[in-house]
């Protein structure tokens, strides 16, 4: 099985700017989960997705948006950039949602905001 | 609220020695409790996971955890370290029947030394 996809892999943007990042999940998995991933503050959860439907959200402001396909595939997208986004943003599918499912990531995105 | 808490930023040891990774917990229902492993310019890894049952849980690569309740940790182990398994190690934690996000500890850099 192919694995979890995400595109682009590198994205130089400019403050004020708005960027849509894609991951495409492992064939079968329902479950999609996005993560932002900084040195200083490691790996913080943004929201999941589960059959089309926002199922929780992280403490990130409303410009950190995302929607999920029927195929499962997702996006985010993150407006009015700011110097603070630059990441690596991480997405990860498992197959149902809930406690004891492992999540399958992706490579990531890099995102730098200049 | 759950919360995770990796006490060590780095964690060096030399090749053949026994390592271990620590991890403390908090949560206010039963514990979900997962270790994955992220090499440079990848996405994280699942490595082995505690959902019930026996204490000591075997994964990947020859890793295995042990979960005290007690002391509400899951310190992850491994009897003879090698020199491949210098990563950056992440441990998480869902609340079982609470919001069920998943919470990532900060991070443990392992350095094995040859």
């Amino acid at each position: 099985k192919a694995g979890v996809t995400q595109t682009p892999r590198y994205l130089i943007k400019t403050r004020g700017q708005q960027v849509t990042l894609s991951c495409s999940p492992i064939s079968g998995h329902r479950s999609v989960s996005w993560y932002q991933q900084t040195p200083g503050q490691g790996l913080q959860f943004l929201f999941e997705y589960f059959s089309e439907t926002q199922r929780n959200k992280g403490n990130f402001p409303g410009r950190f948006s995302g929607r999920q396909f029927s195929n499962s595939r997702s996006e985010m997208n993150v407006s009015t950039l700011e110097l603070g986004d630059s990441a690596l943003y991480l997405c990860a599918s498992s197959p149902d949602t809930g406690s004891p499912y492992e999540q399958y990531f992706g490579p990531g995105t890099r995102l730098t905001v200049t | 609220a759950q919360s995770v808490a990796q006490p060590e930023d780095q964690v060096n040891v030399a090749e053949g020695n026994p390592l271990t990774v620590k991890c403390t917990y908090s949560v206010s229902g039963n514990p979900y409790l997962f270790w994955y492993v992220q090499y440079p310019n990848r996405g994280l890894q699942f490595l082995l996971k505690y959902i019930t049952g026996d204490n000591l849980v075997k994964g990947s690569y020859g890793f295995e955890a042990e979960f005290n309740k007690s002391q509400t940790s899951f310190h992850l182990k491994k009897p003879s370290a090698l020199v491949s398994d210098s990563a950056l190690y992440f441990c998480a934690v869902r609340d079982e029947g609470r919001d069920d996000k998943i919470i990532f500890g900060k991070g443990t850099r392992l350095h094995i030394l040859p």
